[in-house]
């Protein structure tokens, strides 16, 4: 099963609301990144959250980890409709470092309705 | 900049065809990745390599071979292409020295129609 899993995998907001997407994961982590995806195009790399970090911020972004949990959820404040996109959370495991190797979870996609 | 391209964005093909879908990144990674993205089912790897000439499988590598001659070169290829390989191709680079950045760099994709 997959080591990212996605909740919810879609949300439709009005402009100005904020939005929440959370990701669970099953193995120990070196860090969490979260990524977005404008549709039909590459991903873009977001903001990064250590193992041994409980929040960041980025912006109008706000990620949290919850290690005991095996869960982060990403914080969208303010949104705007050109925040209409996929956002997809990735696992950077322990001891795979070396490789740069990420699980990257299903998604979820995000609707921001002017 | 950091920049990964990819030799086309939308692509068809006729089944038994040999496919090549070519990556590029001007940053000097040692890592570099294919993915294959399907609606319901993410991203999935499908090959990966850490250094000129070395590669590994991912999750999904049947049907798939890859080759890394130059460090800035990751080709991904289809030695017979077949309906079911129909998908967004996504290539990604990242740099594998210690204390470097952790992210991956992510082409725009390719669209790969095999009729």
């Amino acid at each position: 099963s997959q080591q990212g899993e996605e909740d919810p995998q879609a949300l439709s907001i009005q402009e100005g609301e904020n939005a929440t997407m959370n990701c669970s994961y099953k193995t120990s982590i070196n860090n969490l990144q979260w990524y977005r995806q404008n549709s039909g195009r590459g991903l873009v790399h977001l903001i990064l959250i250590r193992s041994n970090e409980r929040e960041k911020h980025s912006g109008r972004l706000r990620v949290t980890l919850d290690t005991s949990k095996k869960s982060s959820s990403l914080l969208i404040t303010a949104s705007r409709a050109a925040d209409t996109a996929s956002y997809f959370c990735a696992t950077d495991l322990y001891g795979s470092s070396n490789t740069g190797k990420l699980i990257f979870g299903q998604g979820t996609t995000l609707q921001v309705k002017p | 900049d950091v920049k990964v391209t990819q030799s086309s964005r939308y692509l068809v093909k006729r089944t038994g065809e040999k496919v090549f879908l070519e990556c590029v990144q001007d940053m000097d990674h040692e890592n570099m990745f294919w993915y294959r993205q399907d609606p319901g089912l993410g991203l999935r790897l499908i090959y990966f390599s850490y250094d000129v000439k070395m590669k590994e499988k991912g999750d999904i590598p049947e049907g798939y071979s890859v080759s890394r001659e130059k460090k800035e070169r990751f080709s991904l290829i289809l030695e017979s292409a077949s309906t079911n390989q129909t998908s967004m191709y996504l290539c990604a680079s990242r740099s594998g020295q210690a204390g470097r950045q952790e992210t991956q760099y992510f082409g725009p994709g390719t669209r790969l129609l095999v009729l």
